[in-house]
């Protein structure tokens, strides 16, 4: 079956402009995650939605991120006014519940370089 | 949160067993050890997880030591494509999210 996909899979920014990424996770997966990855590190967690609420969002870095899941289903991370330490690849993951521990599935990620 | 060591890189040869280990001295009663690797340009993807005995899944195989401060991944057969970054990775269940926690991980390099 289709897996957690991600668009565009590669973003060329210019500092100070806005941008929108896109999730879809696994249909029926309740739990989407996102998180950010810098060049030779491993992911870190920036927020969690539990079908459409944000649940935690203690990971975004800046009130520059804004992350949101309208409808239970795709999500969408919106960074406004692009820094260059924003440049990261950006990773979805969905699981199909929380209370007990089900795999994350992750999606290719969207390469954000800022200029 | 508690933390988990392992070595920057290691190299194996094709066809031969690996063991991926992994320290975790203040790890709690109630946390899981679970194992994620990436694969170049990939997102990450599960591979086993466990809580005291060791496991078994079609992928690898993971030995936890009686204490629990340590544990091994073990690869039995490794190929060309299991180059990748591994993550050890400790859960807790009891919190508000299942959020991953990844450290650098060890590099994997396969060699033919």
């Amino acid at each position: 079956g289709a897996g957690v996909s991600q668009s565009p899979r590669y973003k060329v920014a210019k500092r100070g402009q806005d941008v929108a990424l896109r999730c879809d996770p696994i249909s029926g997966h309740v739990s989407l995650f996102w998180y950010q990855q810098a060049l030779g590190q491993g992911p870190e967690f920036l927020t969690y939605f539990q079908n459409e609420a944000q649940l935690d969002k203690s990971g975004l870095p800046s009130d520059r991120f804004f992350a949101e899941r309208p409808e239970g289903s795709v999500s969408t991370l919106k960074i406004q006014r692009t820094q260059q330490e924003d440049s990261a690849v950006y990773l979805c993951a969905s699981s199909l519940v929380r209370g007990f521990y089900n795999e994350q599935f992750f999606g290719p990620g969207t390469r954000l370089t800022v200029l | 949160d508690a933390k988990t060591t392992q070595p920057n890189s290691m190299e194996s040869n094709e066809e031969e067993p690996v063991h991926l280990p992994c320290n975790h001295s203040t790890i709690s009663g109630t946390d899981y050890i679970h194992w994620y690797r990436q694969l170049p340009s990939q997102g990450p993807e599960y591979v086993i997880h466990g809580l005291t005995s060791n496991v078994n899944n079609r992928m690898a195989s993971l030995a936890i030591a009686e204490d629990r401060k340590s544990s091994t991944l073990i690869l039995h057969r490794a190929t060309l494509r299991d180059a990748a970054v591994y993550y050890c990775i400790l859960l807790n269940y009891g919190g508000a999210t299942n959020k991953l926690i990844f450290g650098t991980g060890t590099l994997l390099a396969v060699q033919p």
